[in-house]
């Protein structure tokens, strides 16, 4: 069964500099939800979106903005990077409502 | 006070040992989710509950929604079932975003 994709798998980045990360949802999947885990924390919320408009906004930073395309593939855009950026960085998918969240394998992000 | 609550925090055990981890939340949900990150990173998504109990293989989540708690158990546990379990909840006023138990880091010794 198709999962979600997530690209890229990893990512290194030095301060300042911008990174786009992409997350393909299960088909047929109309929400997708971003989530941040730094180093031995607890994933965080950033933002979610349902049918291409933002549907909840969590605590993501102002240098950060994110898009659902027609295709429904999300993309999180990060820029001004800081070394704190350095997470673990997933995508969720479900068919909208209270429906299972299926992840995708997260990208890893490094800062330096 | 954290709105989803997991005990406990680590959790060593041989294997064959009867697992059960614990999750108290304290808002008002649509679901509650029992997921599983192993070293790594990964989340795979084990229950997703409403209500009652679900059986998955070896693994059993229940949910008491008057109480507010859920549990995960594990029977007949193997080495391959260390992970962290997480228990999060959906909240029907949070446009379902899952808010996140701290969650249980679990090894079981062979």
């Amino acid at each position: 069964a198709a999962g979600v994709i997530q690209s890229p798998r990893h990512l290194i980045k030095e301060k300042r500099e911008t990174a786009t990360l992409k997350c393909y949802p299960i088909p047929r999947h109309d929400t997708v939800y971003w989530y941040q885990q730094g180093p031995g924390q607890d994933p965080q919320f950033l933002i979610s979106f349902y049918e291409k408009m933002q549907s909840d906004k969590g605590s993501i930073p102002d240098r950060f903005s994110a898009q659902q395309f027609s295709d429904y593939h999300s993309e999180l855009n990060m820029s001004s990077l800081e070394l704190g950026d350095s997470a673990l960085y997933f995508c969720a998918s479900s068919r909208g409502g209270p429906d299972e969240q299926f992840f995708g394998p997260g990208t890893r992000l490094t800062v330096l | 006070k954290n709105e989803v609550e997991q005990s406990p925090q680590n959790l060593t055990a041989q294997e064959g040992e009867f697992i059960t981890i614990n999750c108290s939340y304290s808002v008002g949900i649509s679901a509650l989710h029992w997921l599983q990150q192993h070293p790594g990173g990964g989340i795979v998504s084990l229950f997703m509950l409403s209500s009652g109990k679900k059986k998955h293989g070896r693994l059993i989540a229940t949910i008491n929604i008057q109480e507010k708690h859920s549990s995960l158990h594990i029977t007949a546990s193997h080495p391959r079932d260390s992970a962290v379990y997480i228990c999060a909840v959906t909240s029907g006023d949070s446009n379902y975003q899952l808010i996140w138990g701290a969650g249980t880091k679990l090894i079981i010794k062979p």
